[in-house]
């Protein structure tokens, strides 16, 4: 099956810092998702992004398919940044995600 | 923004007993999923239900599990006699094309 690979699996940064994730994956795919996961357990969606590039405020991601990895940029960190985040995708013939194992960030003031 | 919701939050049981957990989709969604994570691990995919009847389903999803529509809108999944190692969160995801929206969670223990 399709193996997804996240990177770093820890992150320590400081308020106000820069971050970029990374998300590999082994074959082609028709959904990307990067998710939030907050100390409350919850997955919060962050971005819908099999191709191309999307921002959201102080998040934004990049997918490139052709190359089969994903990015995920966070500028000027907060605390509240702080969770594990998970990049899932759904290979072709499929409906069913696959996470990756996740990227722990800890944000300090 | 529509959510999915889920309940209960947290259910303890003790081993061998059934549990019934429930989700409420997003209304105009058609595809239902639930997927779990044990603690300290990552999510793993359980089972995809669209149009009444399971679409996919893992190694994981045995016997032991069902899922159904009981009344068109709440999609639950059953687990009929608990072990321990069924402990986790479990999540209900919805959708109506390929991105999915996952619910809060409900905790599982499992004593």
């Amino acid at each position: 099956g399709i193996q997804v690979e996240q990177s770093p699996p820890d992150l320590i940064l400081q308020e106000g810092a820069n971050s970029t994730l990374r998300c590999n994956f082994s074959d082609s795919v028709n959904n990307l998702q990067w998710f939030h996961q907050n100390p409350w357990g919850q997955l919060i969606n962050l971005f819908y992004i099999p191709s191309g590039t999307k921002q959201n405020g102080r998040l934004s991601a990049t997918t490139v398919a052709t190359e089969r990895y994903s990015l995920l940029y966070i500028s000027s960190s907060q605390t509240t940044d702080s969770g594990v985040y998970f990049c899932a995708v759904e290979a072709y013939n499929t409906d069913k995600l696959i996470f990756g194992t996740g990227t722990r960030l800890q944000v300090f003031p | 923004e529509p959510e999915v919701t889920q309940t209960p939050s947290h259910q303890v049981t003790q081993m061998g007993q059934e549990v019934i957990l429930r989700c409420v989709p997003i209304s105009n969604h058609l595809y239902f999923y639930w997927y779990r994570q044990i603690l300290g691990q990552k999510v793993e995919f359980l089972v995809s239900f669209y149009n009444n009847e399971i679409s996919e389903k893992s190694e994981i999803f045995d016997d032991q599990f069902s899922v159904e529509r009981p009344d068109g809108s709440n999609f639950t999944l059953k687990i009929r006699s608990t072990k321990l190692e069924d402990s986790a969160m479990y999540f209900c995801a919805t959708g109506q094309s390929y991105e999915q929206y996952f619910g809060p969670g409900t905790r599982l223990t499992v004593t």
